[in-house]
């Protein structure tokens, strides 16, 4: 089973600034078949990025996801209000398609 | 438009049996995994399994195998996760969520179920 970590367990940005989240894999990730998500308190969690790189219908350009093997980054580019929230890296690729521990982004 | 509702909240003693389910609509149910992800209080979230209701082939991580059921009814396009024997620590928020069958990631979530479970 695939092991994801992620760092830094919370990054305090203020709005307008670049958030660069890391997600660390104990093996490689088959195909890139790696996915972010974001969790809002309340809310069910919105996938972003699949495939390491693409975005999900509807998603706006200032998240963009690169990466492969075992190193995988999500950027969201220009923080808006509504981006503070904790960030999930997750494998599919695998038959237990596990997730990392997450990434909280908070407002400075 | 693709929804998965979820069963509303529930409040259990130690040691009862819980059964809660996930509807979907606005797709063909037999052609999309529907897995289950939990969030305890505080914490991340975290893979329990998958199944296909096409087929009912049942995945589970190996830390909820053994520890609670998932199945489905096609017919009416619910699946469920199911405990026999609750423990305190199952009080989580449950999500249910979809994947089209292959290498895809969950698009689509439920809004959540909390379990709460009293010792």
């Amino acid at each position: 089973e695939i092991v994801l970590t992620q760092s830094p367990d919370t990054l305090s940005l203020s709005p307008g600034e670049r958030a660069t989240l890391s997600c660390r894999a104990s093996q490689s990730v088959g195909s890139s078949f790696l996915a972010w998500y974001q969790h809002k308190p309340g809310q069910a969690p919105r996938l972003l990025i699949y495939g390491a790189s693409d975005r999900a219908t509807g998603i706006p350009d200032r998240f963009s996801g690169s990466g492969s093997g075992t190193d995988f980054t999500l950027t969201i580019s220009r923080l808006e209000p509504e981006d503070f929230a904790v960030y999930y890296c997750q494998e599919y690729g695998g038959s237990h398609r596990t997730f990392g521990q997450g990434t909280k982004v908070e407002i400075k | 438009e693709v929804q998965l509702v979820q069963s509303g909240a529930e409040v259990k003693k130690s040691g009862e049996s819980l059964k809660i389910s996930c509807k979907a609509s606005g797709y063909f149910f037999i052609n999309y995994w529907i897995g289950w992800v939990r969030q305890m209080p505080g914490k991340g979230l975290e893979w329990m399994g998958v199944i296909y209701p096409g087929d009912s082939d049942t995945r589970y991580s190996p830390s909820f195998q053994g520890q609670v059921t998932i199945s489905a009814d096609k017919s009416i396009s619910t699946a469920y996760l199911q405990w026999s024997s609750l423990k305190a620590s199952d009080t989580a928020m449950y999500y249910c969520a979809r994947h089209i069958s292959g290498n895809f990631p969950f698009d689509n979530w439920g809004q959540g179920t909390l379990v709460t479970v009293s010792s």
